[in-house]
């Protein structure tokens, strides 16, 4: 089995400031780890995915996320937030031998000027 | 765009009706996928088709039936649907099932049954 876990329904930060998302993932086995966004009255999109390597790793829109295994961790970063990144944010969990992926609740950033 | 459009983008059933969601990809992909997304919940899978065969019912009731005629279309079949049905439907396609793979997602149906 598998599930994410982000603990803050919503966070709030000033533009300018860093934003950190936070995700705990449980599986047992390799973990495949992702970020989707979702924008007001749109799907969902792609930001960033951990597979192999480097733990930290970036995607689009100047996020980056680290993996920290020991910590079971997957947290979505940006070092400072814009308005513009306002949304829902879903943080993702694939075991390596499957194509289930798992959602966690999300977590709705607002982001003040 | 992602690629992927869905329609209709709202829908209000009564729990007597039949009505159908449709779903295509222009991506080339080979996968294709229907989520439900409700508030504050995690996205539950409902459905996953590979190369037109369904490979996924993730203990769905069955007045939600897929059908999947091609690699480039989708459908979710609905007929008396309750209240608690009610949620955003998103459509999801990968190349492929690969466990790296990105899906990419519709703008989903926003479906309200009374």
């Amino acid at each position: 089995a598998q599930s994410v876990a982000q603990p803050e329904d919503q966070v709030n930060v000033a533009e300018g400031n860093p934003l950190t998302v936070k995700c705990t993932y449980s599986v047992s086995g390799n973990p495949y780890l992702f970020w989707y966004v979702q924008y007001p009255n749109r799907g969902l999109q792609f930001l960033l995915k951990y597979i192999t390597g480097d733990n930290l790793v970036k995607g689009s829109y100047g996020f980056e996320a680290e993996f920290n295994k020991s910590q079971t961790s997957f947290h979505l970063k940006k070092p400072s937030a814009l308005v513009s990144d306002s949304a829902l944010y879903f943080c993702a969990v694939r075991l390596s031998n499957d194509y289930k992926l798992s959602f966690g609740a999300g977590t709705t950033v607002t982001v003040r000027a | 765009e992602t690629g992927v459009t869905q329609t209709p983008r709202h829908l209000v059933m009564g729990m007597t009706n039949k009505k159908s969601l449709k779903c295509e990809q222009h991506l080339g992909h080979n996968a294709m996928y229907w989520y439900k997304q409700s508030a504050k919940k995690p996205l539950e899978l409902m459905f996953v088709y590979s190369l037109e065969e369904r490979v996924e019912n993730n203990s769905v009731p069955s007045r939600f039936s897929p059908e999947c005629p091609n690699s480039s279309h989708l459908f979710l079949h609905l007929h008396t649907l309750q209240p608690e049905d009610s949620a955003l439907y998103l459509c999801a396609s990968s190349q492929g099932r690969g466990s790296n793979e990105k899906l990419f997602f519709g703008s989903g149906t926003q479906l309200s049954v009374l």
